[in-house]
């Protein structure tokens, strides 16, 4: 069946734009991550949704990450006045409930010149 | 969660067995040892995980020292496409994960 499908593969933005970021997790999953990974560097936590209930966002770097799952499926990164620091490839991921592992997308990567 | 350490990097001559250590010494009775491996530009994939017990599935083996502290994830077989960047990790929360670095494993002819 189909995987966990994340849009645009890539995104090009320049200091200061706004991206969205979209994630597609398989269906019925109930829990939803977003992960962070920097270039030679392992995932980093971001956020987690059960259903559309933000649950944490702990790991969220600050107050111009955002993100929403506001139906309970598709979910979206928002990033405003984007840095160069935010370039990475942002993970998203899904499971059947928190003791299922997860599925991964492939990632979108993000290039801030 | 507790953390893990892992070697950089491990080469391992296909059809050979490709055994991944895996140090966690302050694991708790709670959390699950976790395997994921990453091949370039894919998303991670899970590969197996276990909290006490050995564990074995299509893809690999899970060894679990008695006192936990340490494992080793062991690919029976080696192909050059195992070539992958392997993590452990360690959770007790559900299924959110801490990676580190990982092990970087070459697999060659």
């Amino acid at each position: 069946g189909a995987g966990v499908s994340q849009s645009p593969r890539y995104k090009v933005a320049k200091r200061g734009q706004d991206v969205a970021l979209r994630c597609d997790p398989i269906s019925g999953h109930v829990s939803l991550f977003w992960y962070q990974q920097a270039l030679g560097q392992g995932p980093e936590f971001l956020t987690y949704f059960q259903n559309e209930a933000q649950l944490d966002k702990s790991g969220l770097p600050s107050d111009r990450f955002f993100a929403e799952r506001p139906e309970g499926s598709v979910s979206t990164l928002k990033i405003q006045r984007t840095q160069q620091e935010d370039s990475a490839v942002y993970l998203c991921a899904s499971s059947l409930n928190r003791e299922r592992p997860l599925h991964f997308g492939n990632g979108t990567r993000l290039t801030v010149t | 969660d507790a953390k893990t350490t892992q070697p950089p990097s491990m080469d391992c001559a296909e059809g050979r067995a490709a055994n991944l250590p895996c140090n966690h010494s302050t694991i708790s009775g709670n959390e699950y040892v976790y395997w994921y491996r990453q091949i370039h530009s894919q998303g991670p994939q899970y590969i197996i995980h276990g909290l006490k017990n050995n564990e074995t599935n299509e893809m690999a083996s899970l060894i679990i020292t008695e006192d936990r502290k340490s494992s080793t994830l062991i690919l029976p077989h080696a192909t050059l496409r195992d070539t992958a960047v392997y993590y452990c990790t360690i959770t007790g929360g559900g299924n959110k994960l801490t990676f580190g670095t990982g092990t970087q494993l070459k697999v060659e002819l």
